[in-house]
């Protein structure tokens, strides 16, 4: 059964700081990763996927990195905003139509 | 653009009531997903409907029906809600390609078993 961790669970930085976001995986047979953002009340948001052949996305600010030998995923911000504010969650996709969701890294920028 | 719509946004039920969620999407998916979130967890998918007329269970189904009515709607029913049920429930549609499937997500309905 696939399993996905993040780390740390909650992280508080000052704006202006580049960060990075873990994620790791038990199981390496997945079709593709993704990353969500969640705001508070709100739903997900789906800011990057990586496929499964892929090494890494980028959009903007943000890039995520894929190591499937390992079972890991980074997502990295660049100098980062009070608007990034929110819960980011990775997701596994191991069957094409099922998603494993890791338990979300609270992120707070202060300004 | 409305994408996924979920009603009711909130609800509060006695324990052994019943109440049904409803879920639409206009994006012209083929599959669509209802998955709960608790404190602290991230989402666990309940059931999953790759296309219209099928459906099936995912990783936590026990207590929950699910309807595909058509493309566009997917409901998730509550026959007889216990506490334990209590927690924010996610619709999500996609397209379905295998290697690229991203979800979309509606905004959560809030529910609270008491």
């Amino acid at each position: 059964k696939q399993e996905v961790t993040q780390i740390p669970a909650a992280l508080s930085v000052p704006e202006g700081e580049n960060l990075v976001l873990n994620c790791s995986f038990t199981d390496s047979a997945i079709y593709n990763l993704q990353w969500f953002r969640q705001d508070p009340g709100k739903g997900l948001t789906s800011l990057l996927l990586i496929q499964s052949s892929q090494r890494e996305q980028t959009s903007g600010r943000l890039n995520a990195s894929l190591d499937k030998s390992s079972g890991r995923s980074t997502l990295y911000i660049a100098a980062s905003q009070p608007g990034d504010s929110a819960t980011y969650l990775c997701a596994v996709d191991n069957a094409g139509n099922m998603l494993t969701f890791g338990g979300g890294t609270r992120l707070m920028v202060k300004p | 653009n409305a994408g996924v719509t979920q009603t009711p946004k909130f609800q509060v039920l006695k324990t052994g009531q019943s109440m049904t969620l409803q879920c639409a999407q206009d994006m012209n998916h083929n599959s669509m997903y209802w998955y709960r979130q608790d404190p602290g967890m991230g989402l666990r998918l309940i059931y999953y409907s790759a296309s219209e007329g099928t459906t099936d269970k995912g990783e936590v189904p026990n207590g929950y029906n699910v309807s595909r009515l058509n493309k566009r709607e997917f409901s998730l029913r509550l026959e007889s809600a216990a506490p334990s049920q209590t927690s924010v429930y996610f619709c999500a549609s996609s397209e379905q390609r295998l290697a690229k499937n991203i979800q979309y997500f509606g905004a959560g309905t809030r529910l609270s078993v008491l």
